[in-house]
């Protein structure tokens, strides 16, 4: 077990609707990353959050949010839903962004998009 | 796409077996970090391997850099059926320092 807890683990949601994804960051840690994956894909980086900012985005569009508390867990909203946001979404939290920063994952939220 | 690629996308062994596999990538890293899945759930982080490195060992993993060619190995010896998960690359570097994971391969350990 890492520490980093993600709710919910599994989700079914129509086209068109919003989701909000949570995680809970290893204690200690202050930064937070989420990643989507696709089936039979590797992660693709969608943002970081440093301290309650964001800290650097991958390629998505802006439908695709986040938000980090003060107590460093993290929320992942995806709104207008699409067919194509159906992946595994993780998140890692990590001590900084210096380098050689060992990120530990979550478990991951299946989000099924119908 | 900046991902990075895996090679072979899948390998099928026999338990006790030695499985390699190779991992390429585009950017300049901090470092090359492998991790593992089990049937599409979290990942698991096994081994880092810094940018001024060029072999590291972990128990039963060995770790190859080549910076010059922009590629990684992971070697998992005497594997067992435990082993049986997708593993992935992962290129650590930039502002964010954020993970650009290959492919991934798939490893089938047959008992």
């Amino acid at each position: 077990e890492t520490g980093v807890t993600q709710s919910p683990t599994h989700l079914i949601k129509t086209r068109g609707q919003q989701v909000t994804l949570r995680c809970s960051s290893q204690s200690g840690h202050n930064t937070v990353s989420w990643y989507q994956q696709a089936l039979g894909q590797g992660p693709q980086f969608i943002f970081q959050y440093y301290r309650e900012e964001e800290n650097g985005r991958g390629n998505f569009p802006p439908r695709f949010s986040g938000l980090q508390f003060p107590n460093y867990s993290s929320e992942l909203n995806v709104n207008a839903l699409e067919l194509d946001d159906s992946a595994l979404y993780l998140c890692a939290s990590s001590l900084g962004t210096g380098r050689n920063t060992e990120a530990f994952f979550g478990q991951g939220t299946r989000l099924t998009v119908v | 796409s900046q991902q990075g690629e895996e090679d072979p996308q899948a390998l099928s062994i026999q338990e006790g077996e030695n499985a390699t596999m190779n991992c390429s990538y585009k950017t300049s890293i901090n470092n090359l970090q492998w991790y593992r899945q089990n049937s599409g759930r979290g990942l698991v982080h096994l081994i880092l391997i810094r940018s001024n490195e060029r072999e590291k060992h972990s128990g039963r993993l060995r770790v190859t850099l080549d910076t010059s060619k922009k590629s990684s190995s992971l070697l998992i010896t005497a594997s067992r059926a435990a082993d049986t998960a997708s593993y992935f690359c992962a290129a650590q570097g930039g502002a964010t320092n954020k993970l650009i994971f290959g492919t991934g391969t798939l490893l089938a350990v047959q008992p």
